[in-house]
């Protein structure tokens, strides 16, 4: 069975640090591709990160976050600095699937960590 | 503001059928294929349709995905209290370069 668990979410104070991890199990960790997606309060979801053979970020978190993986240990990274209230979402990590990204969507999806920037 | 526009939220009675719209243009929905996720807060998204209108396995033929142009639509046939949930559209933009979704519909089943 396909399972993506998220932790690492929690309280943190504007301008710090968080490391969020997503252990994958039940497939070839190896062979896919991943994405971030967040969901703010009351919002729609909303692409955060991506990797595959190479990293890639939505410009509202570039320079703050890098996503990162584990091959060996079936994990995937979001680490995120000088965080900001309006990053406060819920955060799912997705497995990717599609030939290309001209139908790229997610066969799995975490349950989510929450992620609160409050002071 | 999200890139695809979604209806806030769509009802209708068990049994009945409901229909959820997702407009996007041309860099979206026009040019790439758009798929579909229910989501209980709390609980992973779950695929429902991908390029545009096939079914992953174990998602019953009662749901159904279409587009035309630049929307897409989500039909839900037979509808039970289970299918209420938040559903989602995304697909890829191929002038941002990044997956965009809609805002999400809450679908009530009174």
């Amino acid at each position: 069975e396909v399972q993506l668990v998220e932790s690492g979410g929690g309280l943190v104070q504007p301008g710090g640090s968080l490391g969020l991890s997503c252990a994958a199990s039940g497939f070839s960790f190896s062979s896919y591709a991943f994405h971030w997606v967040r969901q703010a309060p009351g919002k729609g979801l909303e692409y955060v990160s991506a990797i595959g053979g190479t990293t890639y970020y939505a410009d509202s978190v570039k320079g703050r976050f890098t996503i990162s993986r584990d091959n060996s240990k079936n994990t995937l990274y979001l680490q995120m600095g000088s965080l900001r209230a309006e990053d406060t979402a819920v955060y799912y990590c997705a497995r990717v699937a599609g030939q290309t990204v001209t139908n790229l969507h997610f066969d799995y999806w975490g349950q989510g960590t929450l992620v609160t920037v409050s002071s | 503001q999200s890139v695809l526009t979604q209806p806030p939220s769509v009802s209708a009675a068990p049994g009945q059928k409901v229909t959820i719209s997702c407009s996007g243009s041309s860099p979206n929905i026009g040019d790439n294929y758009v798929s579909w996720y229910q989501h209980l807060p709390g609980t992973a998204p779950k695929l429902l349709i991908y390029d545009n209108n096939k079914r992953p396995s174990g998602i019953p033929d009662r749901i159904s995905g279409s587009k035309s142009g630049t929307s897409a639509t989500l039909g839900i046939t037979g509808l039970q209290t289970g299918d209420e949930a938040d559903y989602h559209c995304g697909t890829w933009d191929s002038s941002l370069s990044i997956v965009v979704f809609g805002g999400g519909t809450k679908l009530t089943v009174l």
